[in-house]
């Protein structure tokens, strides 16, 4: 089983609709979720952080969390052409090694 | 803003020589950390470091691989003798803490391209 999944195929939005990016993971023992934006041939830029089961919410982007469910989305709100990246889903387990474990990615095209 | 500095931005070089990948991470953070991202493949965890001492290294960190905080400022990786399989993105990274959730983010250089030939 992956330890960071994210299944989805590309995914086509309009412009100022919403986005949303699903990623499950398998390591119970998982506390800390991440969602990192990257450009092509970019480096993984961070979106969101987010520690504890529920929502939150920073500017148009809106991250979930459902630890008993090893699930972690984002939403993405009035979605802008800006917004056409690859969302990388990363988890760790706040060991001492502080390793993160990444999924492949959602890629999203924002169509204007 | 403070930000993780990664030198060269592109690097050529013939199987089966060393290569070094440079970085700066930020002044006041204390965790290291190497990723690369082969071309559309996801991002692999290399290696941690803290403490001037590896913490975890991944099952990708084999011999060929080392790293080395030098001084104060850089952190690098040194790829002993560069495979065809070694070309890749590789992105340092840096964090404030390992273990305190809210100051465990890591943040990402702009990357080095390496390109076996």
């Amino acid at each position: 089983q992956k330890e960071v999944e994210q299944n989805s195929g590309p995914l086509s939005v309009p412009e100022g609709a919403i986005a949303s990016l699903n990623c499950t993971y398998s390591d119970r023992g998982s506390q800390s979720f991440f969602w990192y934006r990257q450009y092509s041939g970019k480096s993984p830029e961070l979106i969101m952080s987010i520690y504890s089961n529920g929502d939150k919410e920073d500017g148009r982007f809106t991250a979930q969390l459902n630890k008993a469910s090893q699930y972690v989305s984002l939403l993405i709100r009035d979605s802008q052409p800006s917004d056409s990246a690859t969302y990388l889903c990363a988890v760790n387990k706040l060991e001492g090694n502080n390793r993160l474990a990444f999924g492949k990615g959602n890629q999203v095209v924002v169509i204007p | 803003e403070p930000e993780v500095t990664q030198t060269p931005s592109h690097q050529v070089t013939q199987m089966g020589q060393e290569v070094i990948l440079r970085c700066v991470p930020i002044s006041n953070h204390l965790y290291f950390y190497w990723y690369r991202q082969i071309l559309g493949q996801k991002v692999e965890f290399l290696v941690s470091f803290y403490n001037n001492e590896i913490s975890e290294k991944s099952e990708i960190f084999d011999d060929q691989f080392s790293v080395e905080r030098p001084d104060g400022s850089n952190f690098t990786l040194k790829i002993r003798s560069t495979k065809l399989e070694d070309s890749a993105m590789y992105f340092c990274a840096s964090s404030e803490q390992g273990v305190v959730v809210t100051k465990n983010i890591q943040y990402f250089g702009a990357g080095t391209r390496l390109s076996v030939l």
